[in-house]
Protein backbone atom coordinates (compact mmCIF):
# COMPACT_ATOMS: atom_id res chain seq x y z
CA UNK A 1 0.00 0.00 0.00
CA UNK A 2 1.37 3.16 -0.73
CA UNK A 3 2.28 5.28 2.37
CA UNK A 4 2.83 9.13 2.91
CA UNK A 5 4.21 10.15 6.46
CA UNK A 6 4.54 13.77 7.43
CA UNK A 7 6.81 14.88 10.78
CA UNK A 8 6.02 16.18 12.80
CA UNK A 9 2.45 16.48 13.06
CA UNK A 10 2.04 19.81 14.68
CA UNK A 11 4.83 22.47 15.26
CA UNK A 12 4.45 25.51 17.05
CA UNK A 13 7.19 28.24 16.74
CA UNK A 14 7.62 32.19 17.56
CA UNK A 15 7.75 34.52 14.34
CA UNK A 16 11.38 35.02 12.56
CA UNK A 17 12.13 30.91 13.53
CA UNK A 18 13.66 28.99 10.73
CA UNK A 19 11.09 25.22 10.28
CA UNK A 20 12.04 22.24 8.23
CA UNK A 21 9.12 19.84 7.37
CA UNK A 22 9.75 16.48 6.67
CA UNK A 23 7.73 14.27 4.34
CA UNK A 24 8.99 10.36 3.43
CA UNK A 25 7.14 8.08 1.07
CA UNK A 26 6.95 4.54 0.03
CA UNK A 27 4.85 4.52 -3.39
CA UNK A 28 4.96 2.32 -6.31
CA UNK A 29 5.49 4.09 -9.41
CA UNK A 30 6.71 7.29 -8.27
CA UNK A 31 6.09 10.56 -10.54
CA UNK A 32 6.38 13.87 -8.30
CA UNK A 33 5.67 15.10 -5.25
CA UNK A 34 3.73 18.33 -4.06
CA UNK A 35 3.24 20.21 -1.18
CA UNK A 36 0.13 22.52 -0.21
CA UNK A 37 -0.36 24.50 1.77
CA UNK A 38 -3.97 24.21 3.59
CA UNK A 39 -5.47 27.48 5.75
CA UNK A 40 -8.86 27.45 6.37
CA UNK A 41 -10.20 25.20 3.60
CA UNK A 42 -8.57 24.82 0.39
CA UNK A 43 -4.92 23.66 -0.16
CA UNK A 44 -2.88 25.57 -2.70
CA UNK A 45 -0.15 24.38 -4.42
CA UNK A 46 3.32 25.74 -3.51
CA UNK A 47 6.13 23.25 -5.36
CA UNK A 48 6.07 20.16 -7.67
CA UNK A 49 9.22 18.44 -7.06
CA UNK A 50 10.14 15.69 -9.40
CA UNK A 51 14.01 15.60 -9.73
CA UNK A 52 16.27 14.68 -6.85
CA UNK A 53 18.42 17.31 -5.67
CA UNK A 54 16.72 20.46 -7.53
CA UNK A 55 15.95 22.88 -4.58
CA UNK A 56 12.84 24.87 -5.99
CA UNK A 57 11.76 28.41 -3.99
CA UNK A 58 9.51 30.76 -3.55
CA UNK A 59 10.27 33.51 -1.52
CA UNK A 60 10.84 31.93 2.08
CA UNK A 61 9.86 28.89 1.09
CA UNK A 62 12.23 26.11 -0.45
CA UNK A 63 11.92 22.16 -1.01
CA UNK A 64 13.86 19.81 -2.10
CA UNK A 65 13.25 16.05 -2.74
CA UNK A 66 15.86 13.03 -2.43
CA UNK A 67 14.48 9.99 -4.45
CA UNK A 68 16.67 7.98 -3.33
CA UNK A 69 16.51 8.01 0.67
CA UNK A 70 12.39 8.62 -0.35
CA UNK A 71 11.87 11.99 1.30
CA UNK A 72 11.40 15.95 0.81
CA UNK A 73 11.80 18.76 3.00
CA UNK A 74 9.78 22.25 3.01
CA UNK A 75 11.83 24.99 4.28
CA UNK A 76 10.07 28.09 5.21
CA UNK A 77 12.69 30.79 6.63
CA UNK A 78 12.28 33.84 8.83
CA UNK A 79 8.44 32.69 9.77
CA UNK A 80 5.47 34.94 10.12
CA UNK A 81 2.02 34.25 11.65
CA UNK A 82 0.54 34.47 8.18
CA UNK A 83 2.58 30.95 7.50
CA UNK A 84 0.31 29.19 10.15
CA UNK A 85 -1.29 26.78 8.29
CA UNK A 86 -1.57 22.40 7.71
CA UNK A 87 1.21 21.51 5.01
CA UNK A 88 0.59 19.13 3.32
CA UNK A 89 3.06 16.53 1.29
CA UNK A 90 1.53 14.45 -1.49
CA UNK A 91 2.77 11.83 -3.91
CA UNK A 92 1.94 11.96 -7.78
CA UNK A 93 1.81 8.29 -8.69
CA UNK A 94 2.01 7.84 -12.42
CA UNK A 95 -0.56 5.92 -14.20
CA UNK A 96 -3.55 7.60 -16.77
CA UNK A 97 -5.54 9.19 -13.69
CA UNK A 98 -2.79 10.87 -12.09
CA UNK A 99 -4.53 11.08 -7.94
CA UNK A 100 -2.32 12.03 -5.24
CA UNK A 101 -1.79 10.18 -2.14
CA UNK A 102 -1.89 12.66 0.77
CA UNK A 103 0.22 12.27 4.35
CA UNK A 104 -1.11 13.81 7.43
CA UNK A 105 -0.13 17.16 7.56
CA UNK A 106 2.22 19.03 9.53
CA UNK A 107 0.21 21.66 11.60
CA UNK A 108 2.42 24.48 12.02
CA UNK A 109 1.21 27.59 14.44
CA UNK A 110 3.46 30.60 14.07
CA UNK A 111 3.19 32.80 17.52
CA UNK A 112 3.87 36.67 17.30
CA UNK B 1 -5.15 32.87 -10.99
CA UNK B 2 -8.05 31.21 -11.89
CA UNK B 3 -9.98 29.06 -10.10
CA UNK B 4 -12.24 25.86 -9.36
CA UNK B 5 -15.45 26.85 -7.65
CA UNK B 6 -17.59 24.51 -5.70
CA UNK B 7 -21.26 25.16 -4.35
CA UNK B 8 -22.07 24.82 -2.25
CA UNK B 9 -19.74 25.74 0.94
CA UNK B 10 -21.83 23.84 3.25
CA UNK B 11 -24.69 20.94 2.84
CA UNK B 12 -26.46 19.63 5.51
CA UNK B 13 -28.87 16.25 4.89
CA UNK B 14 -30.27 13.75 6.88
CA UNK B 15 -29.07 10.40 6.54
CA UNK B 16 -30.40 8.06 3.23
CA UNK B 17 -31.32 11.70 1.54
CA UNK B 18 -29.20 12.33 -2.29
CA UNK B 19 -26.98 14.88 -2.17
CA UNK B 20 -24.90 16.68 -5.03
CA UNK B 21 -22.36 18.40 -5.06
CA UNK B 22 -21.40 21.14 -7.74
CA UNK B 23 -17.91 22.46 -9.11
CA UNK B 24 -16.49 24.32 -11.90
CA UNK B 25 -13.04 23.62 -12.99
CA UNK B 26 -10.78 25.74 -14.45
CA UNK B 27 -12.35 26.22 -18.07
CA UNK B 28 -9.07 24.54 -20.24
CA UNK B 29 -8.51 21.85 -17.78
CA UNK B 30 -9.07 18.36 -18.76
CA UNK B 31 -8.78 16.32 -16.03
CA UNK B 32 -11.20 16.70 -13.14
CA UNK B 33 -10.75 14.92 -9.39
CA UNK B 34 -12.81 14.57 -6.41
CA UNK B 35 -11.05 14.01 -2.78
CA UNK B 36 -12.64 14.44 0.32
CA UNK B 37 -11.10 15.13 3.96
CA UNK B 38 -12.91 13.43 6.92
CA UNK B 39 -12.21 16.08 9.96
CA UNK B 40 -8.75 15.42 11.46
CA UNK B 41 -7.87 12.89 8.81
CA UNK B 42 -6.13 13.14 5.79
CA UNK B 43 -7.27 14.00 2.30
CA UNK B 44 -8.40 10.62 0.64
CA UNK B 45 -9.03 10.59 -3.14
CA UNK B 46 -12.28 9.50 -4.50
CA UNK B 47 -12.52 9.36 -8.81
CA UNK B 48 -10.88 11.21 -11.66
CA UNK B 49 -12.58 11.88 -14.34
CA UNK B 50 -10.90 12.57 -17.93
CA UNK B 51 -12.60 12.70 -21.16
CA UNK B 52 -16.67 11.90 -20.31
CA UNK B 53 -15.36 9.13 -18.02
CA UNK B 54 -14.10 7.58 -15.00
CA UNK B 55 -10.44 7.21 -14.68
CA UNK B 56 -9.89 5.52 -11.80
CA UNK B 57 -12.02 5.19 -8.51
CA UNK B 58 -11.27 4.17 -5.15
CA UNK B 59 -12.65 2.12 -2.51
CA UNK B 60 -14.66 4.95 -1.02
CA UNK B 61 -15.91 5.53 -4.67
CA UNK B 62 -18.80 2.57 -4.08
CA UNK B 63 -22.46 2.16 -6.14
CA UNK B 64 -23.22 4.84 -3.79
CA UNK B 65 -21.26 7.74 -5.42
CA UNK B 66 -21.30 8.92 -8.76
CA UNK B 67 -19.91 11.67 -11.37
CA UNK B 68 -21.32 13.24 -14.06
CA UNK B 69 -20.19 16.46 -15.96
CA UNK B 70 -23.49 17.46 -17.62
CA UNK B 71 -22.42 20.36 -19.58
CA UNK B 72 -18.64 21.73 -20.41
CA UNK B 73 -18.53 23.38 -17.19
CA UNK B 74 -19.98 21.73 -14.12
CA UNK B 75 -18.68 18.65 -12.82
CA UNK B 76 -20.88 16.84 -10.20
CA UNK B 77 -20.50 14.62 -7.36
CA UNK B 78 -23.74 12.70 -6.12
CA UNK B 79 -24.28 10.47 -3.04
CA UNK B 80 -27.08 8.42 -3.51
CA UNK B 81 -28.69 7.31 -0.09
CA UNK B 82 -25.95 9.55 2.35
CA UNK B 83 -24.66 7.55 5.11
CA UNK B 84 -23.33 9.48 8.65
CA UNK B 85 -19.67 8.78 7.79
CA UNK B 86 -20.04 10.82 4.52
CA UNK B 87 -19.58 13.75 6.47
CA UNK B 88 -16.33 15.23 5.37
CA UNK B 89 -15.47 18.19 3.18
CA UNK B 90 -15.16 17.22 -0.48
CA UNK B 91 -12.87 19.00 -2.80
CA UNK B 92 -12.73 19.20 -6.32
CA UNK B 93 -9.85 19.52 -8.03
CA UNK B 94 -8.72 20.12 -12.06
CA UNK B 95 -5.30 20.03 -13.90
CA UNK B 96 -4.95 20.87 -18.03
CA UNK B 97 -2.65 18.56 -19.94
CA UNK B 98 0.96 18.75 -18.74
CA UNK B 99 2.52 17.73 -22.00
CA UNK B 100 6.05 17.22 -19.81
CA UNK B 101 3.72 14.52 -17.86
CA UNK B 102 3.99 16.71 -14.88
CA UNK B 103 1.27 17.91 -13.61
CA UNK B 104 -0.14 20.95 -10.73
CA UNK B 105 -3.83 20.36 -9.25
CA UNK B 106 -5.58 22.96 -8.83
CA UNK B 107 -8.14 22.73 -5.45
CA UNK B 108 -11.67 24.19 -5.44
CA UNK B 109 -12.69 25.98 -2.09
CA UNK B 110 -14.67 22.45 -1.15
CA UNK B 111 -18.06 21.82 0.26
CA UNK B 112 -18.40 21.02 3.98
CA UNK B 113 -20.97 17.93 3.78
CA UNK B 114 -23.01 17.29 7.25
CA UNK B 115 -25.14 14.07 7.43
CA UNK B 116 -27.25 14.15 10.24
Amino acid sequence: EDKVVQSPLSLVVHEGDTVTLNCSYEVTNFRSLLWYKQEKKAPTFLFMLTSSGIEKKSGRLSSILDKKELFSILNITATQTGDSAVYLCAVLISGSARQLTFGSGTQLTVLP
Amino acid sequence: EPEVTQTPSHQVTQMGQEVILRCVPISNHLYFYWYRQILGQKVEFLVSFYNNEISEKSEIFDDQFSVERPDGSNFTLKIRSTKLEDSAMYFCASHEWGTTGVVKLFFGSGTQLSVL
